[in-house]
């Protein structure tokens, strides 16, 4: 079973700010909360991983509560292109990735 | 740039055929992973592989096998394929190893239609 919980989907206008929420409130204290998407009719594509502090990178920002029971993604000037399905995951005890059913993001004009 | 790839995008089979998905990265990672993934269920673990001959069962192998004889290459096997094996399979590596942190690379899918 997935270890996180992501509402299934979401809206936001073009050129706003994208913010994911997820939840992992039975995440181990040395276990990465991962971020992927995936776009229509492709593989997963990985976004932004993290532990303890927030993380940024190019595509995006992610920010973990302290007591780490949840977590956002944040795309910061939400495309078009951005519109796809997105994962938060932690790792399953054989070190696989354990997808949940997502966030199914449209970014609207 | 680093790749997994995955030999067709698109594959038709009848049913109680033997079918072969190829999967082959370039980036010398230990792990690989098939999953498949269905409208609502998401992706869902086939088998993994840590290294060359190594397999491990997932949360769904019935019906299916793997052979890895070589580290860039892995193969997901229907044995004798079944409509209720038409799905997107997915292969991905990663670099494996004692850290805690892997990210994954995942090719781009087989849609295989099982009629």
């Amino acid at each position: 079973d997935a270890k996180t919980t992501q509402p299934p989907s979401m809206d936001c206008a073009e050129g706003r700010a994208a913010n994911l929420p997820c939840n992992h409130s039975t995440i181990s204290g040395n276990e990465y909360v991962y971020w992927y998407r995936q776009i229509h009719s492709q593989g997963p594509q990985y976004i932004i991983h993290g532990l303890k502090n927030n993380e940024t990178n190019e595509m995006a920002s992610l920010i973990i509560t302290e007591d780490r029971k949840s977590s956002t993604l944040i795309l910061p000037h939400a495309t078009l292109r951005d519109t796809a399905v997105y994962y938060c995951i932690v790792k399953g005890s054989q070190g696989n990735l354990i997808f949940g059913k997502g966030t199914k993001l449209s970014v609207k004009p | 740039d680093v790749k997994v790839t995955q030999s067709s995008r698109y594959l038709v089979k009848r049913t109680g055929e033997k079918v072969f998905l190829e999967c082959v990265q370039d980036m010398d990672h230990e792990n690989m992973f098939w999953y498949r993934q269905d409208p609502g269920l998401g992706l869902r673990l086939i088998y993994f592989s840590y290294d060359v001959k190594m397999k491990e069962k997932g949360d769904i192998p019935e019906g299916y096998s793997v052979s890895r004889e070589k580290k860039e290459r892995f193969s997901l096997i229907l044995e004798s394929a079944s409509t209720n094996q038409t799905s997107m399979y997915l292969c991905a590596s990663n670099p494996g190893g004692g850290g805690m942190y892997t990210e994954a690379f995942f090719g781009q899918g087989t849609r295989l239609t099982v009629v």
